[in-house]
Order: structure tokens, then sequence, then C-alpha cells
């Protein structure tokens, strides 16, 4: 594809489920970039991937989420036991290589935690 | 710490009226400051970075580290210039992560 795809684009689910939120990096780009934006606030970063090691996963805000990239491609974005708090849109970006280049964003998921 | 303030959440302005987009920010290196815009149904979009020194769309920012300061400015505003503007700052980690401003919805009027 030519750019950043995400799915899926919308997400209900009860609180305590689980859910999986994907990102496919525009192909060849070795960095990826998960960001979370609530209602109202600008992004927090969450954790970033080089290949498929993620040597920054300081934004991660508790231990039910986590993400995986394999491939050095598709990445997920795991949130167990969901809560009310976990809603919002979750971005994925990618860029060419790690370091200050341009990245390129995904058109998000919107997670609703009801 | 790291962090990006914007001032504004909102700036309504005429038509061919100026504009300046407020950004301060707080770090104790040397950032990379960056102008991302989003468009409405639009994805988050690159609009300008301060080490191009370019002129995007007629917009212009420069990076003053004396008053940690990086405004983006156009002399005269358009209609399609209306979009949701952040301005975010990358530190010397040199990993790309990006540090968001809030965002400053601006509203073009005709």
């Amino acid at each position: 594809g030519a750019g950043v795809s995400q799915s899926p684009s919308n997400k209900v689910t009860e609180k305590g489920k689980d859910v999986e939120l994907r990102c496919d990096p525009i192909s060849g780009h070795t960095a990826l970039y998960w960001y979370r934006q609530r209602l109202g606030q600008g992004l927090e970063f969450l954790i970033y991937f080089q290949g498929n090691s993620a040597p920054d996963k300081s934004g991660l805000p508790s231990d039910r989420f986590s993400a995986e990239r394999t491939g050095e491609s598709v990445s997920t974005l795991t949130i167990q036991r969901t809560q009310q708090e976990d809603s919002a849109v979750y971005l994925c970006a990618s860029s060419l290589y790690t370091g200050n280049t341009e990245a390129f964003f995904g058109q998000g998921t919107r997670l609703t935690v009801v | 710490a790291q962090r990006v303030t914007q001032p504004e959440k909102l700036l309504s302005v005429f038509k061919g009226a100026p504009v300046e987009l407020k950004c301060n920010y707080s770090y104790s290196g040397s950032p990379e400051l960056f102008w991302y815009v989003q468009y409405s149904r639009q994805r988050l979009q690159l609009l300008l970075r301060h080490i191009s020194r370019e002129s995007i769309k007629g917009f212009t920012a420069d990076l003053n580290k004396g008053e940690t300061s990086f405004h983006l400015k156009k002399p005269f505003a358009q209609e399609e210039d209306s979009a949701m503007y952040y301005c975010a700052l990358s530190g010397s980690s040199n990993t790309g992560k990006l540090i968001f401003g809030q965002g400053t919805t601006l509203q073009v009027k005709p």
C-alpha cells in the first residue's frame, strides 16, 4: 500500500475484554511508533520499534499494554482487560530509519471501551 | 522534562489575516522541532521541520532557542488552512520519538 494502514478503524469493546490493534507500516520503513490520543489531548508516545526490537517502551501506561513487531513489518498493540480510560485513538507511524526523519502516520484506530 | 506547550486550543481568523500559532518547548539539549497538520478527515502529516528552514504552503517557523519557541506563521491565511496543528519535539536520543503539544485548531473564516 501507499501509506501506513491500521485496522480496525473503529473498535467498541466491553470493559475487561482484550483487544488487538494492527499496524502495517510503509514497506521498507525500519522504525515504527505507536501513539495514543485521548479526547482533547495531544499525542502520547507509547512504544517504538527498530526492526523487530523495541528499544523504548517507556510510554506504555501499564502492564496491560504490550506490542510486538514481526518480519520488520506488521505490528500489533494488545491491550488486556480493557478499562474505560483506555478509550482513545491509537495512532501508528513509520519512518524510513530512526532519527529525526519524517514520520508517516496511519489513520488511527478509535477504541471505545464501554 | 521534555514538554511542548501550545497555549491556544482554538485560533479563529478571517481569510487574508496573518496567523501565528504559538509553540513553546522545554528541553535541555538541542531538540529538533516539527509542525504536523491534520486536515478534516485526513491523517496527520508533516508540515515543516526547523532544520529544513523552508516555507511550506506559505507557512514558516523559526526556532528561537533563547525563548524556547517555534511559532508557526503565515502572512495571509486561506480557508484551506483550516485544520488541527500540532507542534512536536524530537530529542537527542535519535530514536525519532516525538513529544507532541496538545494541538491548536485553526479556523479560517471567509
